[in-house]
């Protein structure tokens, strides 16, 4: 079964509105998760490490105030993008490992359509 | 960053035919992974190989990590095979846990 839980896996919604996407660890605890966009018929590209405990780490060319990332705890991160435009329409999927040098384990993903 | 190329990028194959799938990256990874993304977005872990060589079914996978390459094998390929392989490295010296992904092979498996 599932080992990561992502929430919710399909969203539509207005142009100015934030929209938050939960990823869950459901047996294992994650100190470390990560969060990736993916474009149609292009692969997935890291937005960024998120830190239970502290400030995620963003990748180059990702707006920190437009996606908002929150390590609430060891199994829980959630990512806010704040007044989404159509443009920020996208696929965008968690991953957690469950320790160094483990496999990452995936979650199934949300669409996103800003209308 | 460590880079990841994938080859092909398309791949169109009759069912039944054999494929071999070639992941290259530029350093040294403590963490291969091959998955296959379905129409859903999906993505289904495959191998987890950071080295060696594992099979599951008709599926394969070898990395030689020295030589900073991994191949996935799919046998006797059936139609429901279709959809996008992803090559995804973590390197060493990234810690060892961000994962980057290639850009991913397209196999369409014709009936």
């Amino acid at each position: 079964g599932a080992v990561v839980s992502q929430h919710p896996s399909w969203v539509i919604c207005k142009s100015g509105t934030s929209v938050k996407i939960e990823c869950r660890s459901l047996d294992f605890q994650a100190t470390t998760m990560f969060w990736y966009r993916q474009f149609p018929k292009q692969s997935l590209m890291l937005m960024a490490t998120s830190n239970e405990g502290s400030k995620a780490t963003y990748e180059q060319g990702v707006e920190k105030d437009k996606f908002l990332i929150n390590h609430a705890s060891l199994t829980l991160s959630t990512l806010t993008v704040t007044s989404a435009h159509p443009e920020d329409s996208s696929f965008y999927i968690c991953s957690a490992p469950r320790g160094r040098g483990q496999p990452q384990h995936f979650g199934d993903g949300t669409r996103l359509s800003i209308l | 960053g460590i880079q990841v190329e994938q080859s092909p990028p398309d791949l169109i194959l009759q069912e039944g035919a054999n494929s071999t799938l070639r992941c290259n990256f530029s350093d040294s990874v403590n963490n291969l992974q091959w998955f296959h993304q379905n129409p859903w977005g999906q993505l289904i872990n495959l191998f987890y190989i950071p080295s060696g060589t594992k099979q599951n079914g008709r599926l394969s996978a070898t990395t030689v990590a020295t030589e900073r390459y991994s191949l996935l094998y799919i046998s006797s390929s059936q139609t429901t095979d279709s959809g996008v392989y992803f090559c995804a490295v973590a390197g060493l010296n990234t810690g060892g846990f961000k994962t980057i992904f290639g850009a991913g092979t397209r196999l369409f498996v014709k009936a």
